[in-house]
């Protein structure tokens, strides 16, 4: 079972930030947040991730709360071609092979 | 461009006959992991391989078969024992299995139905 909980959907405005949440309460302390997004009909894509420090790079930021049980995906300016659905995944840093994606966030950007 | 190439799109198969799906990646990656998608539903690991010659069972390995001679291709079978093999099967690939900071990169996919 995934060791996250998400919206199952959320809406957007064109233009403005798109802020999704993930809770992770049982996260340890080797444990990284990754963030993917898969649009319709296509394979995932790695966004971001990042184990205590706040992470930004060119598609989003990522900010994690001081306890680490809790984070939020920021996507700054949503355009409609964010419009996908977003997986957060908390897994150990030591190995790729068991990333676990639950039923993600489907965000809806709208004009 | 680097990338991950699933062949085919969409593949039709009657019941009871074995299909094999084709990954093949030019990133130079060491780890390759086949997923299965239902509709509405997250990804399950089905294989993953860390290095050619070798591969380990996912969550849901029962009725499926994988193979890793190169380290290029990771193509998997779906054998009739598959009670339900009708889904979206993603392939992705890796740098390595280990390390949080080679992430996953994955294909378009393959939507298998089953007739």
């Amino acid at each position: 079972d995934a060791k996250t909980t998400q919206p199952p959907s959320m809406d957007c405005a064109e233009g403005r930030a798109a802020n999704l949440p993930c809770n992770h309460s049982t996260i340890s302390g080797n444990e990284y947040v990754y963030w993917y997004r898969q649009i319709h009909s296509q394979g995932p894509q790695y966004i971001i991730h990042g184990l205590k420090n706040n992470e930004t790079n060119e598609m989003a930021s990522l900010i994690i709360t001081e306890d680490r049980k809790s984070s939020t995906l920021i996507l700054p300016h949503a355009t409609l071609r964010d419009t996908a659905v977003y997986y957060c995944i908390v897994n150990y840093g030591g190995s790729q092979g068991n990333l676990i994606f639950g039923k993600g966030t489907k965000l809806s950007v709208k004009p | 461009d680097g990338g991950i190439t699933q062949s085919p799109k969409y593949l039709f198969r009657k019941e009871g006959q074995n299909v094999t799906l084709s990954c093949e990646q030019n990133l130079n990656h060491d780890a390759m992991y086949w997923y299965r998608q239902d509709p509405g539903q997250g990804l399950r690991l089905i294989y993953y391989s860390q290095i050619v010659n070798d591969f380990q069972k996912g969550d849901i390995a029962e009725g499926y078969s994988v193979s890793r001679e190169k380290k290029e291709s990771f193509p998997l079978t779906v054998t009739s024992a598959q009670k339900n093999p009708t889904a979206f099967y993603l392939c992705a690939s890796s740098i390595d299995l280990f390390g949080p900071y080679q992430p996953q990169h994955f294909g378009d996919g393959t939507r298998l139905s089953i007739l």
